[in-house]
């Protein structure tokens, strides 16, 4: 069965921390890996990695693919209160018409002043 | 933001009644998902379109039906609403299959 699974469920950290999110995954067909933020409204993309070992980057957020290990990382440096957030990580595999997404349950990050 | 509206943003009913939630897109985009979220599931896709008429089941698409007449517009039906079906609805589109979906703001769906 296709699974993603995220750790840890939950995190809180004060403002300026670096936190590591993971997220593992088996899927047959896999294409890509997606990174979601979710506030209190829907999901906003942050990152698709499609390929191994290369480190997408966006301001403070980073996140890096291995597919020999099938797992993904999202790092935020110097937190603030504003990334908290769901962040949800999502597999894309080939399944007939389209590209469909399997999601993991998310790790909810909670930033303190 | 892409360009997606859902309609309504939170409805209350009963079970046993037709529900009609509906996605519209101004971007053109040809691929159409509707998910539900629920606490300890994470999103799950319920049916999606890749073109108008043309509709396929996702992972949980038992008690629902879609219907696509046109590019913009992506109708979710839950014939006879039951009390499981309580939950968050997105909608999401992609310009491409394996492109990167985007999601609209949300339904707020709850059967009493």
């Amino acid at each position: 069965e296709d699974k993603v699974v995220q750790s840890p469920l939950s995190l809180v950290v004060h403002e300026g921390d670096t936190v590591t999110l993971n997220c593992s995954y088996e899927v047959t067909n896999f294409r890509s890996l997606l990174w979601y933020k979710q506030e209190k409204k829907a999901p906003t993309f942050l990152f698709m990695l499609t390929s191994s070992g290369i480190e997408k980057k966006s301001g403070r957020l980073s996140s890096i693919l291995d597919k020999k290990e099938l797992f993904s990382i999202l790092n935020i440096t110097a937190t603030q209160t504003g990334d908290s957030a769901i962040y949800l990580c999502a597999s894309s595999f080939y399944g007939g018409a389209t590209n469909k997404l399997i999601f993991g349950t998310g790790t909810l990050l909670a930033v303190q002043p | 933001d892409a360009g997606i509206t859902q309609s309504p943003r939170h409805k209350v009913t009963e079970t046993g009644t037709p529900v009609t939630l509906r996605c519209h897109q101004t971007e053109n985009h040809r691929y159409m998902y509707w998910y539900r979220q629920d606490p300890g599931h994470g999103l799950r896709l319920i049916h999606y379109s890749y073109g108008v008429k043309d509709t396929d089941k996702g992972e949980v698409s038992d008690g629902y039906s879609v219907s696509r007449s046109k590019t913009e517009d992506f109708l979710l039906t839950l014939e006879s609403a039951t009390s499981s079906q309580t939950s968050v609805y997105f909608c999401a589109i992609s310009e491409a299959a394996t492109d990167t979906q985007y999601f609209g703001p949300g339904t707020r769906l709850t059967v009493l």
